[in-house]
């Protein structure tokens, strides 16, 4: 099994360009997270989805946009990078709210 | 505010001995508490939950304490490897977080040989 799997694993965009951030997960979890990991804080959670064609609001939700199309995928997109959204982007998946598994990560730069 | 602690200062420890590790929470009943491990580039991996009404978890060479009067938890690695260098992880799920994960930055683990 793949487990979780974030795609891009790097990225440079120029500010006000727009992109979208896939995490994939073959575990039948129902739940989907994503966070953001800045130096010296912990994962902040942006958004997360209970279960397919759900999704709601995490601690710093403003900037992002998610969809939870099918259960195995939630997408996180930037409308419009800011310089303020670099960071490492991490995808996780869950049964309920336990113990979550975690993609490799995404190293977003926003330039 | 609400709050999860850890030192944010490396713990460098010498091979054999037993690591700890502290996590600090303010303003928080949490309902369980859970420990990752996290390698540089690489996402967490979670090692441990432990709930609010159990004082003890233990799992091979990893042991968690929870101290609900003190508001904090302890993590301990016994007969540490220089492989257990990493940087460890504390989360927390409460009702007021809205059974959302709260982490605290992480302490980096720094065993040596």
């Amino acid at each position: 099994n793949a487990g979780v799997t974030q795609t891009p694993k790097f990225r440079v965009l120029k500010t006000g360009q727009s992109m979208t951030l896939l995490c994939a997960q073959d575990m039948n979890h129902e739940y989907m997270y994503w966070y953001r990991q800045d130096p010296g804080m912990g994962l902040r959670l942006i958004h997360y989805s209970v279960g397919e064609g759900t999704t709601a609001k995490g601690e710093v939700p403003d900037g992002y946009n998610v969809s939870r199309l099918k259960k195995q995928n939630f997408l996180l997109g930037l409308e419009s990078a800011a310089p303020s959204q670099t960071s490492v982007y991490f995808c996780a998946s869950s049964w309920g709210v336990t113990d979550a598994f975690f993609g490799q990560g995404t190293r977003l730069t926003v330039v | 505010s609400q709050k999860i602690e850890q030192n944010s200062e490396a713990l460098n420890i010498q091979e054999g001995k037993t690591a700890t590790l502290t996590c600090n929470y303010t303003n928080y009943s949490p309902a369980y508490l859970q420990w990752y491990r996290q390698d540089p580039g690489r996402g967490p991996v979670f090692l441990l939950l432990i709930r609010e009404n159990e004082k003890e978890k233990r799992k091979e060479r990893l042991k968690v304490t929870f101290d609900t009067t003190l508001k904090q938890s302890l993590f301990h690695i016994t007969a540490s490897q220089p492989a257990d260098s990493a940087t460890y992880l504390c989360a927390l799920v409460s009702p007021r977080s809205n059974y959302q994960l709260i982490w605290g930055a992480g302490t980096k683990l720094i065993i040596k040989p």
